[in-house]
């Protein structure tokens, strides 16, 4: 059975803060690794998908980097604001299927 | 371009009734992924369809619980006799052949409760 875990389970920084959360994987037949950020009351919105070793993704000042072989993934928020408060969700499929495994998410909030 | 939708938001039922929840995934997007959320649980993978194929449904529990994804109109979630311990949030995601760039994209959920 293929877990994947997320830690922390839950984060309070400042704003202007800059933080990281972390997910660990099983690396054996790894294939790929989503992330995910799901504010309350809407849908998971998809951040990252990354496949290759040593793999870094960015999208503002959001960035993930991977390394499939001890399995795990860093997410990491710099300067950290009131939106961006949320769950940040981690997921893996291992072998070309495309049934994801999820994290339990860490919880992320940002004071102003 | 609409994103996956999901309807109803809200369902409730007695136990014993039936429960059908529907899911019109992206356009474009000929797969389809339903996952379930029970209280204080992540994500569980239910079942994935693709046009008139159920392609993988381990995770679907073995009884009650079936799904589809006809030619024309939405994949369908039917629970059939609810009870109570189906009460969660059960949300649809759908993905073209390039989910591995792009990711999946989610529909808003229907949560369910069982009275």
């Amino acid at each position: 059975i293929l877990n994947v875990e997320q830690s922390p389970q839950s984060l309070h920084v400042q704003e202007g803060d800059s933080t990281n959360f972390t997910c660990s994987f099983p690396s054996s037949n790894f294939y790929a690794l989503h992330w995910y950020r799901w504010e309350t009351a809407k849908s998971p919105e998809a951040l990252f998908v990354m496949t290759l070793n040593g793999d870094e993704k960015k999208k503002g000042r959001i960035s993930a980097t991977l390394n499939t072989k001890e399995g795990y993934s860093y997410l990491y928020i710099k300067g950290s604001q009131p939106e961006d408060s949320a769950t940040y969700l981690c997921a893996s499929n291992a072998g070309n299927n495309r049934k994801l495994i999820w994290g339990l998410g860490t919880s992320l909030a940002v004071n102003p | 371009n609409a994103g996956v939708m999901q309807n109803p938001r809200h369902l409730v039922r007695r136990r014993g009734q039936e429960a059908r929840l529907r899911c019109s995934p992206m356009k474009g997007h000929s797969h389809v992924y339903w996952y379930r959320q029970l209280p204080e649980e992540g994500l569980k993978f239910m079942v994935y369809l693709q046009k008139e194929n159920i392609i993988d449904e381990s995770g679907m529990p073995k009884e009650r619980f079936s799904a589809e994804f006809p030619k024309e109109g939405p994949s369908i979630l039917r629970i059939q006799q609810v009870v109570r311990g189906d009460s969660a949030a059960y949300f649809c995601a759908s993905s073209s052949t390039g989910e591995q760039v792009y990711g999946y994209t989610f529909g808003s959920g229907t949560r369910l409760t069982v009275v």
